[in-house]
């Protein structure tokens, strides 16, 4: 079946790197985007952005340019977050989530389990 | 781009119906049949329910139902159960992608 698994929580301190995982698996890996989705604690949902698996071009949401990195391996299907020069206000589970191969993206599905990253001293 | 309205919560007893709204504006869900509606349960990901105003994916139930009125859109759950007890998030696409700010849904 259609899933993604993420990498597991991290705890980091300010100022430090973090770099998420999310593995596909049951389709074709570069026939279908993948977004970023954070949720801070007790929030809602707000997309970071995309990125194209077929070329890598990435496209960050405003708001989230500057210190956000998406990546791709498609040898092993899994695309990457990286969030450098990390603030406690990016405390948040990060999901990966799949949609259609380009804008305008209709619907996400499924969805990554999320990834808890937790920035603290 | 804003996000969408969602109430804050909604409720309903078990076999009622219930309607959650999301307002947008002409420049998003009044413009374009791109909304999408998630169910998330507390400490789960988000699942798709309902994609381009009122598409329901394969395996979703045919109580989940979705319709669009000018700049709202709204999820309509018929025959309320238990586990329909969830977070509900709206979403529209118009150049980027804007999430609702989320409607708890309890069931009384």
């Amino acid at each position: 079946q259609v899933q993604l698994v993420q990498s597991g929580s991290e705890l980091e301190k300010p100022g430090a790197s973090v770099k998420v995982s999310c593995k596909a698996s049951g389709y074709t890996f570069t026939s279908y985007a993948m977004n970023w989705v954070r949720q801070a604690p007790g929030q809602g949902l707000e997309w970071m952005g995309w990125i194209n698996t077929n070329t890598g071009n990435p496209t960050y949401a405003q708001g989230f340019t500057g210190r956000l990195v998406f990546s791709l391996d498609t040898s092993v299907s899994t695309a990457y977050l990286q969030i450098s020069s990390l603030k406690a206000e990016d405390t948040a589970v990060y999901y990966c989530a799949r949609s259609k191969g380009k804008p305008p993206f209709t619907w996400f599905d499924p969805w990554g389990q999320g990834t808890l990253v937790t920035v603290s001293s | 781009q804003s996000a969408l309205t969602q109430p804050a919560s909604v409720s309903g007893s078990p076999g009622q119906s219930i309607t959650i709204s999301c307002t947008g504006t002409s420049s998003d869900v009044g413009s374009y049949n791109l909304v999408s509606w998630y169910q998330q349960h507390p400490g789960k990901a988000p699942k798709l329910m309902i994609y381009e105003v009122s598409k329901r994916p394969s395996g979703v139930s045919n109580r989940f139902s979705g319709s669009k009125s000018g700049n709202t859109a709204s999820l309509t759950i018929s025959g309320l159960q238990a586990e329909d007890e969830a977070d509900y998030y709206c979403c529209s696409y118009a150049g980027s992608v804007v999430f609702g700010g989320g409607t708890k849904l309890t069931v009384l």
